[in-house]
């Protein structure tokens, strides 16, 4: 089972938009309501920002949304601070037998 | 607190065993799901094995069936990781992550370095 595809790089100015993608197919983003968002500092444990595809955990900023069209999930981060400077990584559910795929990860930086 | 603290890792040499154990607090254990991850150095995430909150379906993800066992005691809000006939590629900071949301993960440790070389 290959990793969901993710831009290796992304990046915005304080107060601007960006928006990650997460390629799979259709025997994981494609076929399950089930997308994950994870934020990762250097050398910190992952967080969750999104789940179902878009929805937040208590606690996370509504600057973070997340969204999917056909094989195809993304995470927006609106109003970039310098404190959304990480790794993301998204994760997709994909059935019984390989039941989880987590993606290449983005770099998110903040100009 | 909500909290997860793995524990167990170290360096290991090919072909060689060892046992993670991931310590849960702040939650009733016995009612979720739990995980475990790994990421390689400078490398992405990567889901390993899953077990109910009863023990009665287990998940791993392919190049570990066979050589790593995952486990629980709910009694001790505890969840291992046997690890047998270690490879170089099994190198890795190793995570606890909880199943608290559907099909993703909501709680994650700190995670455990597991360095597997001659």
């Amino acid at each position: 089972q290959s990793a969901l595809t993710q831009p290796p790089s992304a990046s915005g100015s304080r107060g601007q938009s960006v928006t990650i993608s997460c390629t799979g197919t259709s025997s994981d983003v494609g076929g399950y309501n089930y997308v994950s968002w994870y934020q990762q500092h250097p050398g910190k444990a992952p967080k969750l920002m999104i789940y179902e595809v878009s929805k937040r955990p208590s606690g996370v900023p509504d600057r973070f949304s997340g969204a999917k069209s056909g094989n195809t999930a993304s995470l927006t981060v609106s109003g970039l601070q310098a404190e959304d400077e990480a790794d993301y990584f998204c994760s997709s559910y994909a059935g019984r037998i390989n039941p989880y795929v987590f993606g290449t990860g983005t770099k998110v930086t903040v100009l | 607190e909500v909290q997860l603290v793995e524990s167990g890792g170290g360096l290991v040499q090919p072909g060689g065993s060892l046992r993670l154990s991931c310590a849960a607090s702040g939650f009733p254990f016995s009612n979720y799901w739990m995980n475990w991850g790994r990421q390689a150095p400078g490398k992405g995430l990567e889901w390993v094995a899953n077990m109910k909150q009863d023990g009665s379906e287990i998940n791993y993800v392919e190049s570990v069936k066979g050589r790593f066992t995952i486990s629980r005691d709910n009694a001790k809000n505890s969840l291992y990781l046997q690890m047998n006939s270690l490879r170089a590629e099994d190198t890795a900071v190793y995570y606890c992550a909880r199943g608290g949301v559907l099909h993703g993960f909501d709680v994650w440790g700190q995670g455990i370095m597991v360095t597997v070389s001659s």
